[in-house]
């Protein structure tokens, strides 16, 4: 099993719809970070977060928005998305370790996502 | 940009033969590459994974070499068993500024046929 939990499991939303997806760890990992991932497909990373501060945007539309409140939690709030958003949209975490600025390399451990459809 | 290529893309072997993914990278300052297997309905699962001061890690049946000058790594399954069927997909770490950034190769489907 994960130690990555994301919910719900399975999204359906309208366009006009405002909705959010969770991810929580309870590893003591300070990196956390949302993936895109179509199907057969790897995945696209979308935003990174280091020690509760974003570090690292994509170039994500702001329909896209994402929320860290504490280590262990991870948001990501969706608002007037598109057919195209659809997706499963992954959240990993890692061992963050600031090091001059930057993030020594850990390895990133998956959830098992959460598997949106925009109608 | 950044760009990790895989192959090959589909590889079916027998229950007990081994299995070889190849992957190579343009970055050359790139230093950790991770592999993942996804099961479907699941996230990535780690395996294995080396840095650029090792040349080869081993765990069980899975190995990973490393050729730094060539800029290839290739994972290593013996005795693959039916439940290695999966998606196999590498990665490497950009090098520009260690943000703990992966560019991720297209994907290796494994079908291990008992």
């Amino acid at each position: 099993d994960t130690e990555v939990t994301q919910t719900p499991k399975h999204l359906v939303m309208g366009m006009t719809n405002k909705k959010s997806l969770k991810c929580e760890q309870h590893m003591g990992h300070r990196a956390m970070y949302w993936y895109k991932q179509k199907a057969k497909k790897p995945p696209e990373l979308m935003f990174v977060y280091s020690y509760e501060k974003l570090s690292i945007n994509e170039s994500v539309p702001s329909r896209f928005s994402p929320e860290c409140p504490n280590s262990s939690l991870l948001n990501l709030h969706l608002h007037a998305l598109q057919p195209e958003d659809s997706a499963l949209y992954l959240c990993a975490s890692s061992p963050g370790l600031l090091l001059t600025g930057a993030l020594q390399i850990k390895p990133q451990h998956f959830g098992d996502g959460t598997r949106l459809s925009i109608l | 940009g950044e760009n990790v290529e895989q192959h090959p893309s589909t590889l079916s072997v027998q229950e007990g033969d081994s299995a070889v993914i190849k992957c190579t990278y343009s970055d050359s300052a790139s230093n950790y590459f991770p592999w993942y297997k996804q099961e479907l309905g699941k996230g990535p699962q780690l395996i294995i994974d080396i840095r650029s001061n090792v040349g080869e890690k081993k765990d069980q049946r899975i190995a990973v070499t490393l050729n730094k000058t060539a800029k290839h790594f290739s994972l290593h399954i013996t005795e693959t068993q039916p439940e290695d069927s999966a998606v196999y997909f590498c990665a490497a770490s950009t090098g520009s500024s260690n943000t703990g950034k992966l560019i991720f190769g297209q994907g290796t489907t494994l079908q291990v046929k008992p």
